[in-house]
């Protein structure tokens, strides 16, 4: 089974700042990685896919790259609405079995 | 707009059955995409639960396979999930989602989620 693991459960940040969450898959995945965001109350919100395809309508400033095991999301410029847990997911098909990281929340400094 | 909604109790008694479901709009189940479901337990991660394909084809959670079933009925443009056995780490909020893993789609459309306490 793969393992994705994201090795910050947290990070501190100030808004304008710039940070990079990472994401470390247990074998080569290619690049079939995505990254959510989840505020409490709300839907997971999909951000980027495919490792660094950023989804229609979520701003510029975040950005994903990485492939095989080690990925990153990176937030620059940090808003006051950025603060939330971010998780990488990871899905294989054969069979077809989804797995997340941990989580990383990034709280205000 | 594809739009999801979790309906159900929200609390289950241990060694009872967890069911929801899942109701779709603005897209019909039965014209593809996989429609699954994904839990968080109080203060952790994101976890999948399972997935099932329009033509009735399952996935599950290697760790759940015994004790979950997902469903669909196209004709109400619902799908379920159905948890025996519930203990109290089954205490968790459910979301349900669509996907086309084959597609490299994961999860794009999620309902608000659902806070289910498993308690007697």
């Amino acid at each position: 089974d793969i393992q994705m693991t994201q090795s910050a459960s947290s990070l501190s940040a100030s808004v304008g700042d710039t940070v990079t969450i990472t994401c470390r898959a247990s074998q080569n995945i290619g690049s079939e990685l995505g990254w959510y965001q989840v505020k409490p109350g709300k839907a997971p919100k999909r951000l980027i896919y495919a490792a660094s395809a950023l989804v229609a309508g979520v701003p510029s400033r975040f950005s994903g790259s990485g492939s095989g095991t080690d990925f990153t999301l990176t937030i620059s410029s940090l808003q006051p609405e950025d603060f939330a847990t971010y998780y990488c997911l990871h899905h294989s098909l054969y069979p077809l079995v989804y797995t997340f990281g941990q989580g990383t929340k990034l709280e205000t400094k | 707009q594809v739009q999801l909604q979790e309906s159900g109790p929200r609390l289950v008694r241990p060694s009872e059955t967890l069911s929801l479901i899942c109701s779709v709009s603005g897209y019909a189940i039965s014209s593809g995409y996989y429609w699954g479901w994904v839990r968080q337990p109080p203060g952790k991660g994101l976890e999948w639960i399972g997935d099932i394909y329009y033509s009735g084809s399952t996935y599950y959670h290697p760790s759940l396979n015994s004790r979950v079933s997902i469903s669909a009925d196209t004709a109400k443009n619902q799908f379920s999930l159905t948890l025996k056995s519930a203990t109290a780490s089954d205490t968790a909020i459910y979301y349900c989602a669509r996907s086309q893993p084959y597609a490299g789609i994961q999860f794009d459309f999620w309902g608000q989620g659902i806070l289910v306490t498993v308690s007697s």
